[in-house]
């Protein structure tokens, strides 16, 4: 099973929509988690951590429900320049690296 | 905020050839750095994960003689892909972890794309 998993998408939506997208992570020792964005053919940027009581960031909501493994990201009132790639990852307690999912495409279209 | 360099951008070169790209960390210390390479409409893929002054520890079915690494001081790593092929081509992306403001983060290069004619 894959450490991370993501819908690929893709997400094509209405300027102005909410849409959410969720991750799923195999290794119940993950500790931290976070979103990042990634344009096309441009390297991922940190968008949000994501901590254990959820936290926000303007129309960006981030929650971790480690109940049943998984993080989920709620874009509010969809922009055209929130079109990109939405990449979730996951760093295991003692470990170096972060694992990332594939990746979700969103569209927001006008 | 945190910035990672990588050179060159983007490189074509002829099977055969060995690429040299650099990463470096422009304003932190980065006592870890990793690499990633990126197929088209795929996720990244940690290719190895570099410590400064020591070997890199390589991914399962990376070949460490094919995609050397060097984590000569705190600020630059460098990864040497040898006698490129064309399977080779691919998007490849360094980071490096440091510690900024929200704690400890990983900071992305720009990337340098790789064709090998």
């Amino acid at each position: 099973r894959k450490e991370v998993e993501q819908d690929p998408g893709p997400f094509n939506v209405p300027e102005g929509a909410t849409v959410a997208f969720n991750c799923t992570y195999s290794n119940s020792a993950s500790q931290s988690f976070f979103w990042y964005r990634q344009d096309c053919r441009k390297e991922p940027k940190l968008l949000m951590s994501v901590y254990s009581s959820g936290n926000e960031d303007g129309r960006f909501t981030a929650q971790l429900n480690r109940a049943s493994q998984y993080i989920s990201l709620l874009i509010r009132d969809s922009k055209l320049s929130d079109s990109a790639t939405y990449l979730c990852a996951v760093k295991r307690a003692g470990a170096n690296n972060l694992f990332f999912g594939t990746g979700t495409r969103l569209t927001v279209i006008p | 905020g945190a910035v990672v360099s990588q050179h060159p951008s983007w490189v074509i070169c002829k099977s055969g050839t060995s690429v040299k790209i650099e990463c470096r960390s422009l304003d932190f210390q980065a006592t870890t750095m990793f690499w990633y390479r990126q197929f088209p409409k795929q996720s990244l893929m940690l290719m190895a994960t570099s410590n400064e002054g020591s070997k890199a520890t390589y991914e399962q079915g990376v070949e460490k003689d094919k995609f050397l690494i060097n984590h000569a001081s705190l600020t630059l790593s460098t990864l040497t892909v040898t006698s490129a092929h064309p399977e080779d081509s691919s998007f490849y992306i360094c980071s490096a972890r440091g510690v900024s403001g929200s704690g400890e983060t990983q900071y992305f290069g720009p990337g340098t794309r790789l064709l090998v004619l």
